[in-house]
């Protein structure tokens, strides 16, 4: 166990809806990070918040947000959900920023119908 | 943009053999950390090892060592003894350049373990 929490484990939704993806760090871990696995692209970085605030953006689609509240958790936002957009989306958080090393959820596995 | 390559999307061994996983990656820093993770079917991502670029020994955890060569920035992962259990994607990542703090995956290589 990571100590990373992740909800919900699975979504099954329709195209155009929107979901929230919830995710609670591990205790003492300031930095949250979120990643989209799909099949052809791998691992993507979506985003990091460190404390509340952003920290990095990579290849996010703006109809994608996030944010992390005071007490650290974060949620991820899909709005206008596409077929493509049907992935493993993992949250992940650090103590130590320098050394990179992350700690993952078991992820939310989204299904766009 | 920074980037890290595995060559081997699949890769078998016997149990109790050993297999090694190659990575090589891109960066223009001078000190960073290299990382190896395992995603089981469970699907949850598990750190395997991870390697300093200033330290030139290299990491071992158990079972699991690692090759590196800083020069030619090859990052590979040797599986000594290998169990069922190995049998997972594997991962090597490097957090990318320019201060940013997030990880940059490879394509990842799924290891079969055959009994």
């Amino acid at each position: 166990d990571s100590g990373v929490t992740q909800t919900p484990k699975h979504l099954i939704t329709a195209t155009g809806q929107r979901v929230t993806l919830r995710c609670s760090p591990r205790s003492g871990d300031l930095s949250v990070y979120w990643y989209q696995q799909s099949l052809d692209q791998g691992l993507q970085f979506l985003i990091q918040y460190y404390n509340g605030e952003e920290r990095a953006k990579g290849n996010i689609l703006e109809r994608f947000s996030a944010q992390q509240f005071p007490d650290l958790h974060s949620e991820l936002n899909l709005s206008s959900l596409e077929l493509g957009d049907s992935a493993l989306y993992f949250c992940a958080s650090s103590l130590d920023p320098y050394t990179g090393e992350l700690f993952f959820g078991e992820g939310s596995r989204l299904t766009v119908l | 943009a920074q980037t890290v390559t595995q060559s081997q999307p699949e890769m078998s061994v016997q149990e109790a053999e050993t297999v090694t996983l190659s990575c090589t990656y891109d960066t223009s820093e001078s000190d960073y950390y290299l990382f190896w993770y395992k995603q089981p079917p469970s699907r949850q991502m598990i750190l395997v090892i991870r390697q300093e670029a200033y330290k030139q020994q290299n990491a071992t955890e158990n079972r699991f060592s690692v090759n590196f060569q800083k020069a030619a920035k090859s990052f590979s992962l040797k599986i000594s003894d290998s169990q069922l259990g190995d049998a997972a994607m594997y991962f090597c990542a490097t957090p990318s350049q320019g201060g940013s703090e997030k990880l940059v995956f490879g394509k990842g290589t799924k290891l079969t373990v055959n009994p």
